[in-house]
């Protein structure tokens, strides 16, 4: 059974720093690209990056470049996303998704965590 | 960017009623779009994907249709498991985009 655990967010002053982790598990972790997904409290879903099998590529949406590093530990089955100078708009619960296809190309998402809150405020 | 409009953002309905969403992309996305359903306080749920293939496990009241811009998801007849927000999503290109979602709520 394909699992994804997200940890590590919570309340943090504007401009500091967090880090999230999805732990997999239930699937071959190192053959697929991953994802971050985030919902503002009550507001639609949005994509925030994306890093391919291997980590040796990521794409990030133009609202966190720069500010947000994905990454990912193939030997531990985890994924990351250090979040770097935190904004108010920043304020989501974030979703890791796993990619449906193995095969390079078209993402969208089979399985999803259940979430980690990031509360940005003073 | 491909902007995706969704419509309507609520829609009410019964129990047995047949239900379409409309999803919009701002250029041609082919095939390449994904249907979730969320519920209150859960993570999003893949129903169908390239436009018209139904996720394993998915009832198959559920069926989606269209090409280039412009997107339909069905729902033949209503049940009450199906009240959730359905989100659109378009995997063309980056960044993904998605809809703005569609409440459908108990009439």
């Amino acid at each position: 059974e394909v699992q994804l655990l997200e940890s590590g967010g919570g309340l943090v002053q504007p401009g500091g720093s967090l880090r999230l982790s999805c732990a997999a598990s239930g699937f071959t972790f190192s053959s697929y690209a991953m994802n971050w997904v985030r919902q503002a409290p009550g507001k639609g879903l949005e994509w925030v990056s994306t890093i391919n099998d291997s980590g040796g590529s990521f794409t990030y949406a133009d609202s966190v470049r720069g500010r947000f590093t994905v990454s990912r530990d193939n030997s531990k089955n985890t994924l990351y996303l250090q979040m770097n100078s935190l904004r108010a708009e920043d304020t989501a619960v974030y979703y890791c998704a796993k990619k449906y296809f193995a095969a390079a190309g078209q993402n969208h998402f089979d399985y999803w965590g259940q979430g980690t809150l990031v509360t940005v405020s003073s | 960017d491909i902007q995706m409009t969704q419509s309507p953002s609520t829609l009410s309905a019964s129990v047995g009623d047949r239900v379409t969403i409309t999803c919009r992309a701002s250029q041609s996305i082919s095939s390449w779009l994904a249907w979730y359903q969320q519920k209150p306080g859960k993570a999003p749920k893949l129903l169908i994907y390239k436009t018209s293939s139904l996720e394993s496990g998915v009832p198959s009241r559920f069926s989606g249709s269209g090409s280039g811009t412009d997107f339909t998801l069905t729902i033949s007849s209503l049940q009450p498991d199906d009240f959730a927000t359905y989100y659109c999503q378009q995997y063309h290109s980056y960044p993904l985009t998605f809809g703005g979602g569609t409440k459908v709520e108990i009439k």
